[in-house]
């Protein structure tokens, strides 16, 4: 499956962070997911093949990439009070509209 | 507009009863997916079902159907004979031809034994 680390992680305003990803074997798109407490996921970015190909509603500081090994980072540069949440990282088999997100477990992040 | 909008912040359910949590969407695409998921207190999404918006039958997975109306806009998830292990969060989500999924707030199911 999809496994992420850290799981819980503490920063503080104006750091830095990098959260890690291992994609479920064979799938070449991956997706990182940004939840509030209370809320539904919130789309960051998808890399397909190493390179992002689709982002949402996100600043540049949120930064990502994807490597041939099956594994992906989330970089978040300046971090702010509301990034605090649950990054979900999650992996498809391909990108048609029938193929479902596989999630991992999150990774929770607290800035404070 | 929301993409997807779930109005049951919380439901409840007698243990073997079935419940039907609702969701509706909005989409000017002809084309699109609807999904559920279901994330416990552990924080994983699982993915639970999904229709097609040229399928012409209900999807059906197990316990799990999806009552899709799409003249409505809407894909209501059906849980039969609900267990204990029911108990979560659901979530409704979408995907168009662009490649993200947009989630709604999502519902708590809680089962009562």
């Amino acid at each position: 499956g999809v496994t992420q680390s850290p799981t819980h992680l503490i920063k503080t305003r104006g750091q830095q962070v990098t959260l890690r990803c291992s994609s479920q074997s064979g799938h070449n798109t991956v997706s990182w997911y940004q939840q509030a407490l209370g809320q539904g996921p919130q789309f960051i970015f998808q890399y397909y093949r190493e390179e992002e190909n689709g982002r949402g509603n996100f600043p540049p500081r949120f930064s990502g990439l994807q490597f041939p090994n099956d594994s992906s980072e989330l970089n978040v540069n300046a971090l702010e009070l509301d990034d605090s949440a649950l990054y979900l990282c999650a992996s498809s088999l391909r990108q048609g509209l029938n193929s479902p997100l596989h999630f991992g477990n999150g990774t929770r992040l607290t800035v404070t | 507009a929301q993409k997807i909008t779930q109005t049951q912040p919380g439901m409840f359910v007698q243990e073997k009863e079935a419940v039907t949590l609702d969701c509706t969407y909005d989409t000017s695409d002809p084309s699109y997916g609807l999904f559920w998921y279901k994330q416990p207190s552990s924080g994983e999404m699982i993915f639970l079902i999904y229709q097609g918006s040229y399928d012409q039958q209900n999807a059906t997975e197990g316990r799990y159907s999806l009552n899709f109306q799409k003249a409505r806009k809407s894909a209501n998830l059906v849980i039969s004979a609900s267990q204990l292990g029911d108990s979560a969060m659901y979530f409704c989500a979408m995907r168009e031809l662009g490649n993200q999924f947009y989630f709604g707030t999502g519902t708590s199911l809680t089962v009562i034994p």
